[in-house]
């Protein structure tokens, strides 16, 4: 079975840091599509970042970017310059061109002024 | 609309009363799902349609739990004989696409959190 794991619970970063939350997951795959969502203090869940697995590039989107090491299993999301706004709980997730996504525990994500 | 919209946002319900939970996907979004998230943790797959067709329905806990998409359109995700054991958020998520055409990606609503006392 597919599973998908976060191992930081919280992490800290300094306003305008870098800071890293890591994911792993586990498949039998070879395709297969991935996610990080945000999820702030309103539980909204918002779309950060999408990786197709069979793009070596790793998917950017303005401060957001992946560093996606396929066999490793491993799908960890980089924040740059890292905003107060940026607070909140962030979610990995795993689909296997199925509509099921299995998603991570979570990482919360505290911005330091 | 703009975006997918869930009611209520919140429900606090009386153990034993039914409730049902209303999504209204993105227009034009074909498919729509259901997930259940407890505190703490990442979402949990319930179901999910295709238009109005019920495609898997095995993330459901029990039969006291049913959804349906008569029109292809908006849900409803239904609970009957709530317990304390049902009390989380339900989020409801839709796509663009059927997923006869690959994975497209799902856009979530901001959930109902429900309450059974």
């Amino acid at each position: 079975a597919q599973t998908v794991t976060q191992s930081q619970p919280e992490m800290s970063v300094q306003e305008a840091e870098t800071v890293t939350l890591s994911c792993t997951y586990d498949t039998s795959e070879s395709d297969y599509y991935l996610f990080w969502y945000k999820q702030p203090p309103s539980r909204q869940m918002i779309l950060v970042i999408r990786q197709e697995a069979y793009k070596q590039q790793n998917a950017t989107e303005n401060r957001f970017s992946v560093n996606f090491q396929k066999a490793a299993k491993s799908f960890s999301l980089k924040i740059s310059d890292s905003q107060l706004g940026d607070a909140a709980m962030y979610f990995c997730a795993y689909t296997s061109g199925t509509y099921k996504y299995i998603f991570g525990t979570g990482t919360r994500l505290k911005v330091l002024a | 609309g703009a975006g997918v919209s869930q009611s209520p946002r919140y429900k606090v319900t009386k153990r034993g009363q039914d409730v049902a939970l209303r999504c209204d996907p993105i227009s034009g979004h074909v498919s729509l799902y259901w997930y259940r998230q407890a505190l703490g943790q990442g979402p949990e797959f319930l179901t999910y349609f295709n238009y109005e067709a019920q495609q898997d329905k095995s993330g459901l806990p029990n039969d006291r739990f049913s959804a349906e998409r008569p029109e292809g359109s908006i849900s409803t995700l239904t609970i009957q004989r709530t317990e304390q054991r049902d009390s989380a958020m339900y989020r409801c998520a839709s796509s663009s696409i059927g997923t006869s055409f690959g994975t497209d990606t799902q856009y979530f609503g901001p959930g109902t959190r429900l309450t059974v006392l």
